[in-house]
């Protein structure tokens, strides 16, 4: 069954503090990957995305994602987080049926 | 585009009445996921359906948890009776096909059970 893990639960950064968040995710065939975003009290919105093409994918607000097929991961990275980056980041891998969701990352950025 | 529009936003009712959520689909989507969201579990996927028809609704916790597409733009998800263990942000959310290019989430209903 497919399946998606996260690694960290909880991450804290200062202000300017380079972001990476780990995700793997099971083999299911066509490899379609996410991640998504939810400030506090807000639904998920869709930071990036991978289908296919370039394995670095570049979304909104300034983050990437890589795509390590050899590994199986598709980290989000950011080169210096904000405070306004305090929120929690979902990884998700798709196929033909649905998306299935990491169990999120806590991101608490500090001043 | 109004995106996916849920209702309520909050609901705030006694333990063994009745609850419906409301969500309305982004026009031209085909797909439509209930999820429920608590500081537990996270984000639980509830069921599904595509083109109105549920697909899986192995996640629906029990028989008191039912859902339906009555046409292609609208679901509801009904909690009878509610317990307070119900309490939970319930999102819905529609894609264009069955998941695989991406949802788009709604704002969302917080439900208190009391």
């Amino acid at each position: 069954a497919q399946s998606v893990s996260q690694h960290n639960h909880h991450v804290i950064l200062s202000e300017a503090a380079s972001l990476e968040l780990g995700c793997n995710y099971s083999y299911g065939g066509t490899v379609n990957l996410f991640w998504y975003v939810q400030y506090p009290g807000q639904h998920l919105q869709l930071l990036l995305k991978y289908f296919s093409g370039d394995p670095l994918v570049k979304g909104i607000k300034g983050f990437e994602a890589e795509f390590i097929k050899s590994k199986f991961s598709f980290n989000l990275r950011k080169p210096s987080v904000q405070w306004s980056d305090t929120a929690e980041y979902f990884c998700a891998s798709g196929g033909y049926n649905k998306l299935i969701f990491g169990a999120g990352t806590r991101l608490a950025v500090h001043p | 585009d109004a995106g996916v529009i849920q209702s309520p936003r909050h609901e705030v009712t006694e333990m063994g009445q009745e609850v419906t959520l409301r969500c309305k689909l982004i026009s031209g989507h085909n797909s439509l996921f209930w999820y429920r969201q608590t500081m537990m579990r996270g984000l639980e996927l509830l069921i599904y359906f595509n083109n109105n028809v549920p697909i899986d609704d192995s996640g629906m916790p029990e028989d008191r948890f039912s859902a339906k597409m009555p046409n292609a733009s609208f679901s509801t998800l009904k909690i009878q009776p509610s317990e307070p263990r119900d309490s939970a942000v319930y999102f819905c959310a529609s894609s264009t096909t069955a998941g695989g290019y991406g949802y788009t989430f709604g704002s969302g209903t917080r439900l208190t059970v009391v």
